[in-house]
């Protein structure tokens, strides 16, 4: 069965640095990734996914992710951080068997002005 | 593009009484639906998915119910709940050949 690991329960960064999201996904075919973002009390929104064809991907917000199918990693990365990235993040893989998505445990995301 | 409505948005019930979760979908037909459930650091759980009207697949033991009497609509279900039901609950669909889930809001429910 799929899996996916988040390292990181919590990060704090400053706002204007760069930030990486460490995510780890077991799965025996070819992965479809995702990374979705939750701000408090809401539902999740889809940053950006990677199904085939260029390993790194743009996604929303100024978010990018990077597949290394050699570390069956997908961190997702932000180049400058915004107040207005605080939130939590979640990675997922899914089963293209029936369309479910199982998630990582979630990272939190504190961003210090 | 679809939309998912879930209600109510919070609940407060006592331990052992019923509960009835609603989401519908608007802008697409025949989705794949999903409940999820968000306990507090514990990520998110797949509860149920449905690939149609009637059809329900559980992933997890619990006394937790779903139903899809129509092709738009999901409900969870309980008849008594417990303390550990407590949670934030997420319906999502996914389209014929997008591979894309969509949430919902959420309903919090909380059991005293």
């Amino acid at each position: 069965a799929q899996s996916v690991t988040q390292p990181d329960i919590h990060i704090t960064v400053s706002e204007g640095a760069s930030l990486e999201l460490r995510c780890n996904y077991s799965y025996g075919a070819t992965p479809y990734l995702f990374w979705y973002v939750q701000s408090p009390g809401q539902g999740l929104q889809l940053l950006l996914k990677y199904f085939s064809g260029d390993t790194l991907v743009q996604g929303i917000k100024g978010f990018e992710a990077e597949f290394k199918r050699s570390q069956s990693s997908f961190n997702l990365r932000k180049p400058s951080v915004h107040w207005s990235d605080a939130a939590e993040y979640f990675c997922a893989v899914l089963d293209t068997s029936y369309g479910k998505l199982t998630f990582g445990q979630g990272t939190i995301l504190t961003v210090h002005p | 593009s679809q939309t998912i409505h879930q209600w109510p948005a919070t609940l407060v019930q006592p331990v052992g009484s019923p509960l009835s979760l609603e989401c519908t979908v608007e802008g697409t037909s025949n989705p794949n639906l999903y409940w999820y459930r968000q306990a507090a650091g514990r990520g998110l759980q797949l509860l149920f998915y449905s690939v149609g009207i009637g059809q329900i697949s559980s992933e997890v033991p619990q006394n937790l119910s779903a139903s899809r009497p129509q092709d738009r609509q999901f409900i969870l279900s309980s008849k008594k709940l417990l303390l550990s039901d407590s949670g934030f609950y997420l319906c999502a669909l996914t389209v014929s050949g997008a591979n894309v889930l969509t949430f919902g809001a959420g309903s919090r429910l909380t059991v005293l």
